[in-house]
């Protein structure tokens, strides 16, 4: 029943290591995104795909690297990891990606970096 | 760059009271919207108020866009313990690829 699903939920791994997280939806949704929230608070994009087509990809390190085989699932691939890279990484969706749409989020990957 | 900006960051208030939240962003908005997040949650969509509609309201909350003044405001009233949560609101603007820049949140404890 899980509208927008995350995997896994917590990552801890060490600097250097390479990592991926998966996110699925299954409201039918074209568009997907990845989101980055720091010790902060502050969320922030990272990436969105409309029909498996990158159409954000906003100043992210080029250790990032978003896959999509498929409208209902955006991967995230992360090389190299650093210790800034520790933080909550949140997918969402909504139906077009278009400007008066809602966007509905999975409960996001706690991601630890020692 | 961060669009949106909280006040305040933390509010504290008793049962039953009535919360007021406010948003500042920079941009002209497309709309703007308010998401809740509960703690180790997901982010949850309450509203969306379009940049030519002054206030909308949803059940208990009224939200309020003043786009001379670049901001808008949440309201609960007769607030309740599960409200307790971070809200954040988000822009959306009309240049470039269409997409939420939201504030920091402001951290919202309802006492019972």
């Amino acid at each position: 029943d899980t509208a927008v699903s995350q995997t896994p939920k917590y990552l801890v791994t060490q600097m250097g290591n390479d990592k991926s997280i998966k996110c699925e939806q299954n409201l039918g949704h074209d568009t997907m995104y990845w989101y980055k929230q720091d010790s902060k608070k502050f969320l922030k994009i990272m990436f969105s795909y409309n029909n498996k087509e990158l159409i954000i990809n906003e100043t992210v390190p080029n250790r990032f690297s978003p896959k999509s085989p498929d409208k209902a699932h955006l991967n995230l691939h992360i090389n190299s990891l650093e210790l800034g890279d520790s933080a909550v990484y949140f997918c969402a969706s909504s139906p077009r990606g278009g400007s008066g749409e809602t966007q509905y989020f999975g409960p996001g990957t706690r991601l630890l970096v020692l | 760059s961060q669009q949106g900006e909280e006040d305040p960051q933390a509010l504290s208030i008793q049962e039953g009271e009535n919360a007021t939240m406010n948003c500042s962003y920079k941009t002209s908005i497309n709309n703007l919207q308010w998401y809740r997040q509960n703690s180790g949650r997901g982010l949850v969509h309450l509203i969306l108020i379009r940049s030519n509609e002054r206030e909308k309201h949803s059940g208990r909350l009224r939200v309020t866009l003043d786009t001379s003044k670049k901001s808008s405001s949440l309201l609960i009233t007769a607030s309740r313990a599960a409200d307790t949560a971070s809200y954040f609101c988000a822009t959306v603007s009309f240049q470039g690829a269409q997409k939420l820049v939201f504030g920091q949140g402001t951290r919202l404890t309802i006492n019972p």
